[in-house]
């Protein structure tokens, strides 16, 4: 059973138009969350987190909110540019293990 | 600016066969990991080694040895490779700390890409 989970496996955004990746957690012990950025043929790189104890994580184009009630986090792109195409993880973590969604594709089209 | 080195990128074996993946991290980090990555599973833990000389299973290690060589290398080996072991295997290591806290955020490896026949 996921314990993080990332139903849309795609998403298609307009350049300069806002992405909204969407996260869901079942684990209630969780209490940091992560977004990691995979281009093809590479290793994820890491891109923001947040900790429990907040509910908004913004840097530069990239926000994460966190609703701990609705065990659901998103990250927002604004504005898309074509080179955030790739697939986006979320990832969390009680401490002992980081715990990894399946992955959403974005496209950004020009 | 190597960060993370994985070899090799691509293998493939037969079944029965084994193979270690190496992997070594220039950034002094403490600890190390190994996932493997699975279309639509994400990634998932296999091995991990919090700091030199200590290792631990993570989520998947049956069929998985690991070895922390030292600070910078931690490799992985299938002793006896079979089909469901065919993934992408990625190393990634993390700085301070003796825990998998995710607020010393992992660094990746490309990967290697294993076929198992």
């Amino acid at each position: 059973d996921q314990q993080v989970k990332q139903n849309s496996p795609s998403l298609s955004v307009q350049e300069g138009r806002i992405s909204i990746l969407n996260c869901d957690y079942t684990n209630s012990m969780f209490d940091y969350f992560l977004w990691y950025k995979k281009y093809p043929a590479e290793g994820p790189t890491f891109l923001i987190s947040i900790s429990s104890i907040k509910d908004k994580n913004e840097d530069g184009r990239f926000t994460v909110f966190l609703n701990k009630s609705a065990k659901h986090l998103s990250l927002h792109i604004v504005p898309s540019q074509p080179g955030d195409s790739a697939v986006y993880f979320c990832a969390a973590t009680a401490g002992n293990m980081l715990t990894f969604g399946g992955g959403t594709r974005l496209m950004v089209k020009p | 600016n190597a960060g993370v080195t994985q070899t090799p990128k691509f293998q493939v074996l037969k079944t029965g066969q084994s193979m270690t993946l190496q992997c070594a991290q220039d950034m002094n980090h403490n600890s190390m990991y190994w996932y493997r990555q699975d279309p639509g599973m994400g990634l998932r833990l296999i091995y991990y080694s919090a700091s030199e000389g200590t290792t631990d299973k993570g989520e998947v290690p049956n069929g998985y040895n690991v070895s922390r060589l030292n600070k910078r290398e931690f490799s992985l080996r299938l002793e006896s490779a079979a089909p469901s072991q065919t993934s992408v295997y990625f190393c990634a290591s993390s700085g301070e700390g003796a825990s998998l806290l995710g607020n010393q955020p992992q660094h990746f490896g490309d990967g290697t890409r294993l076929s198992i026949l």
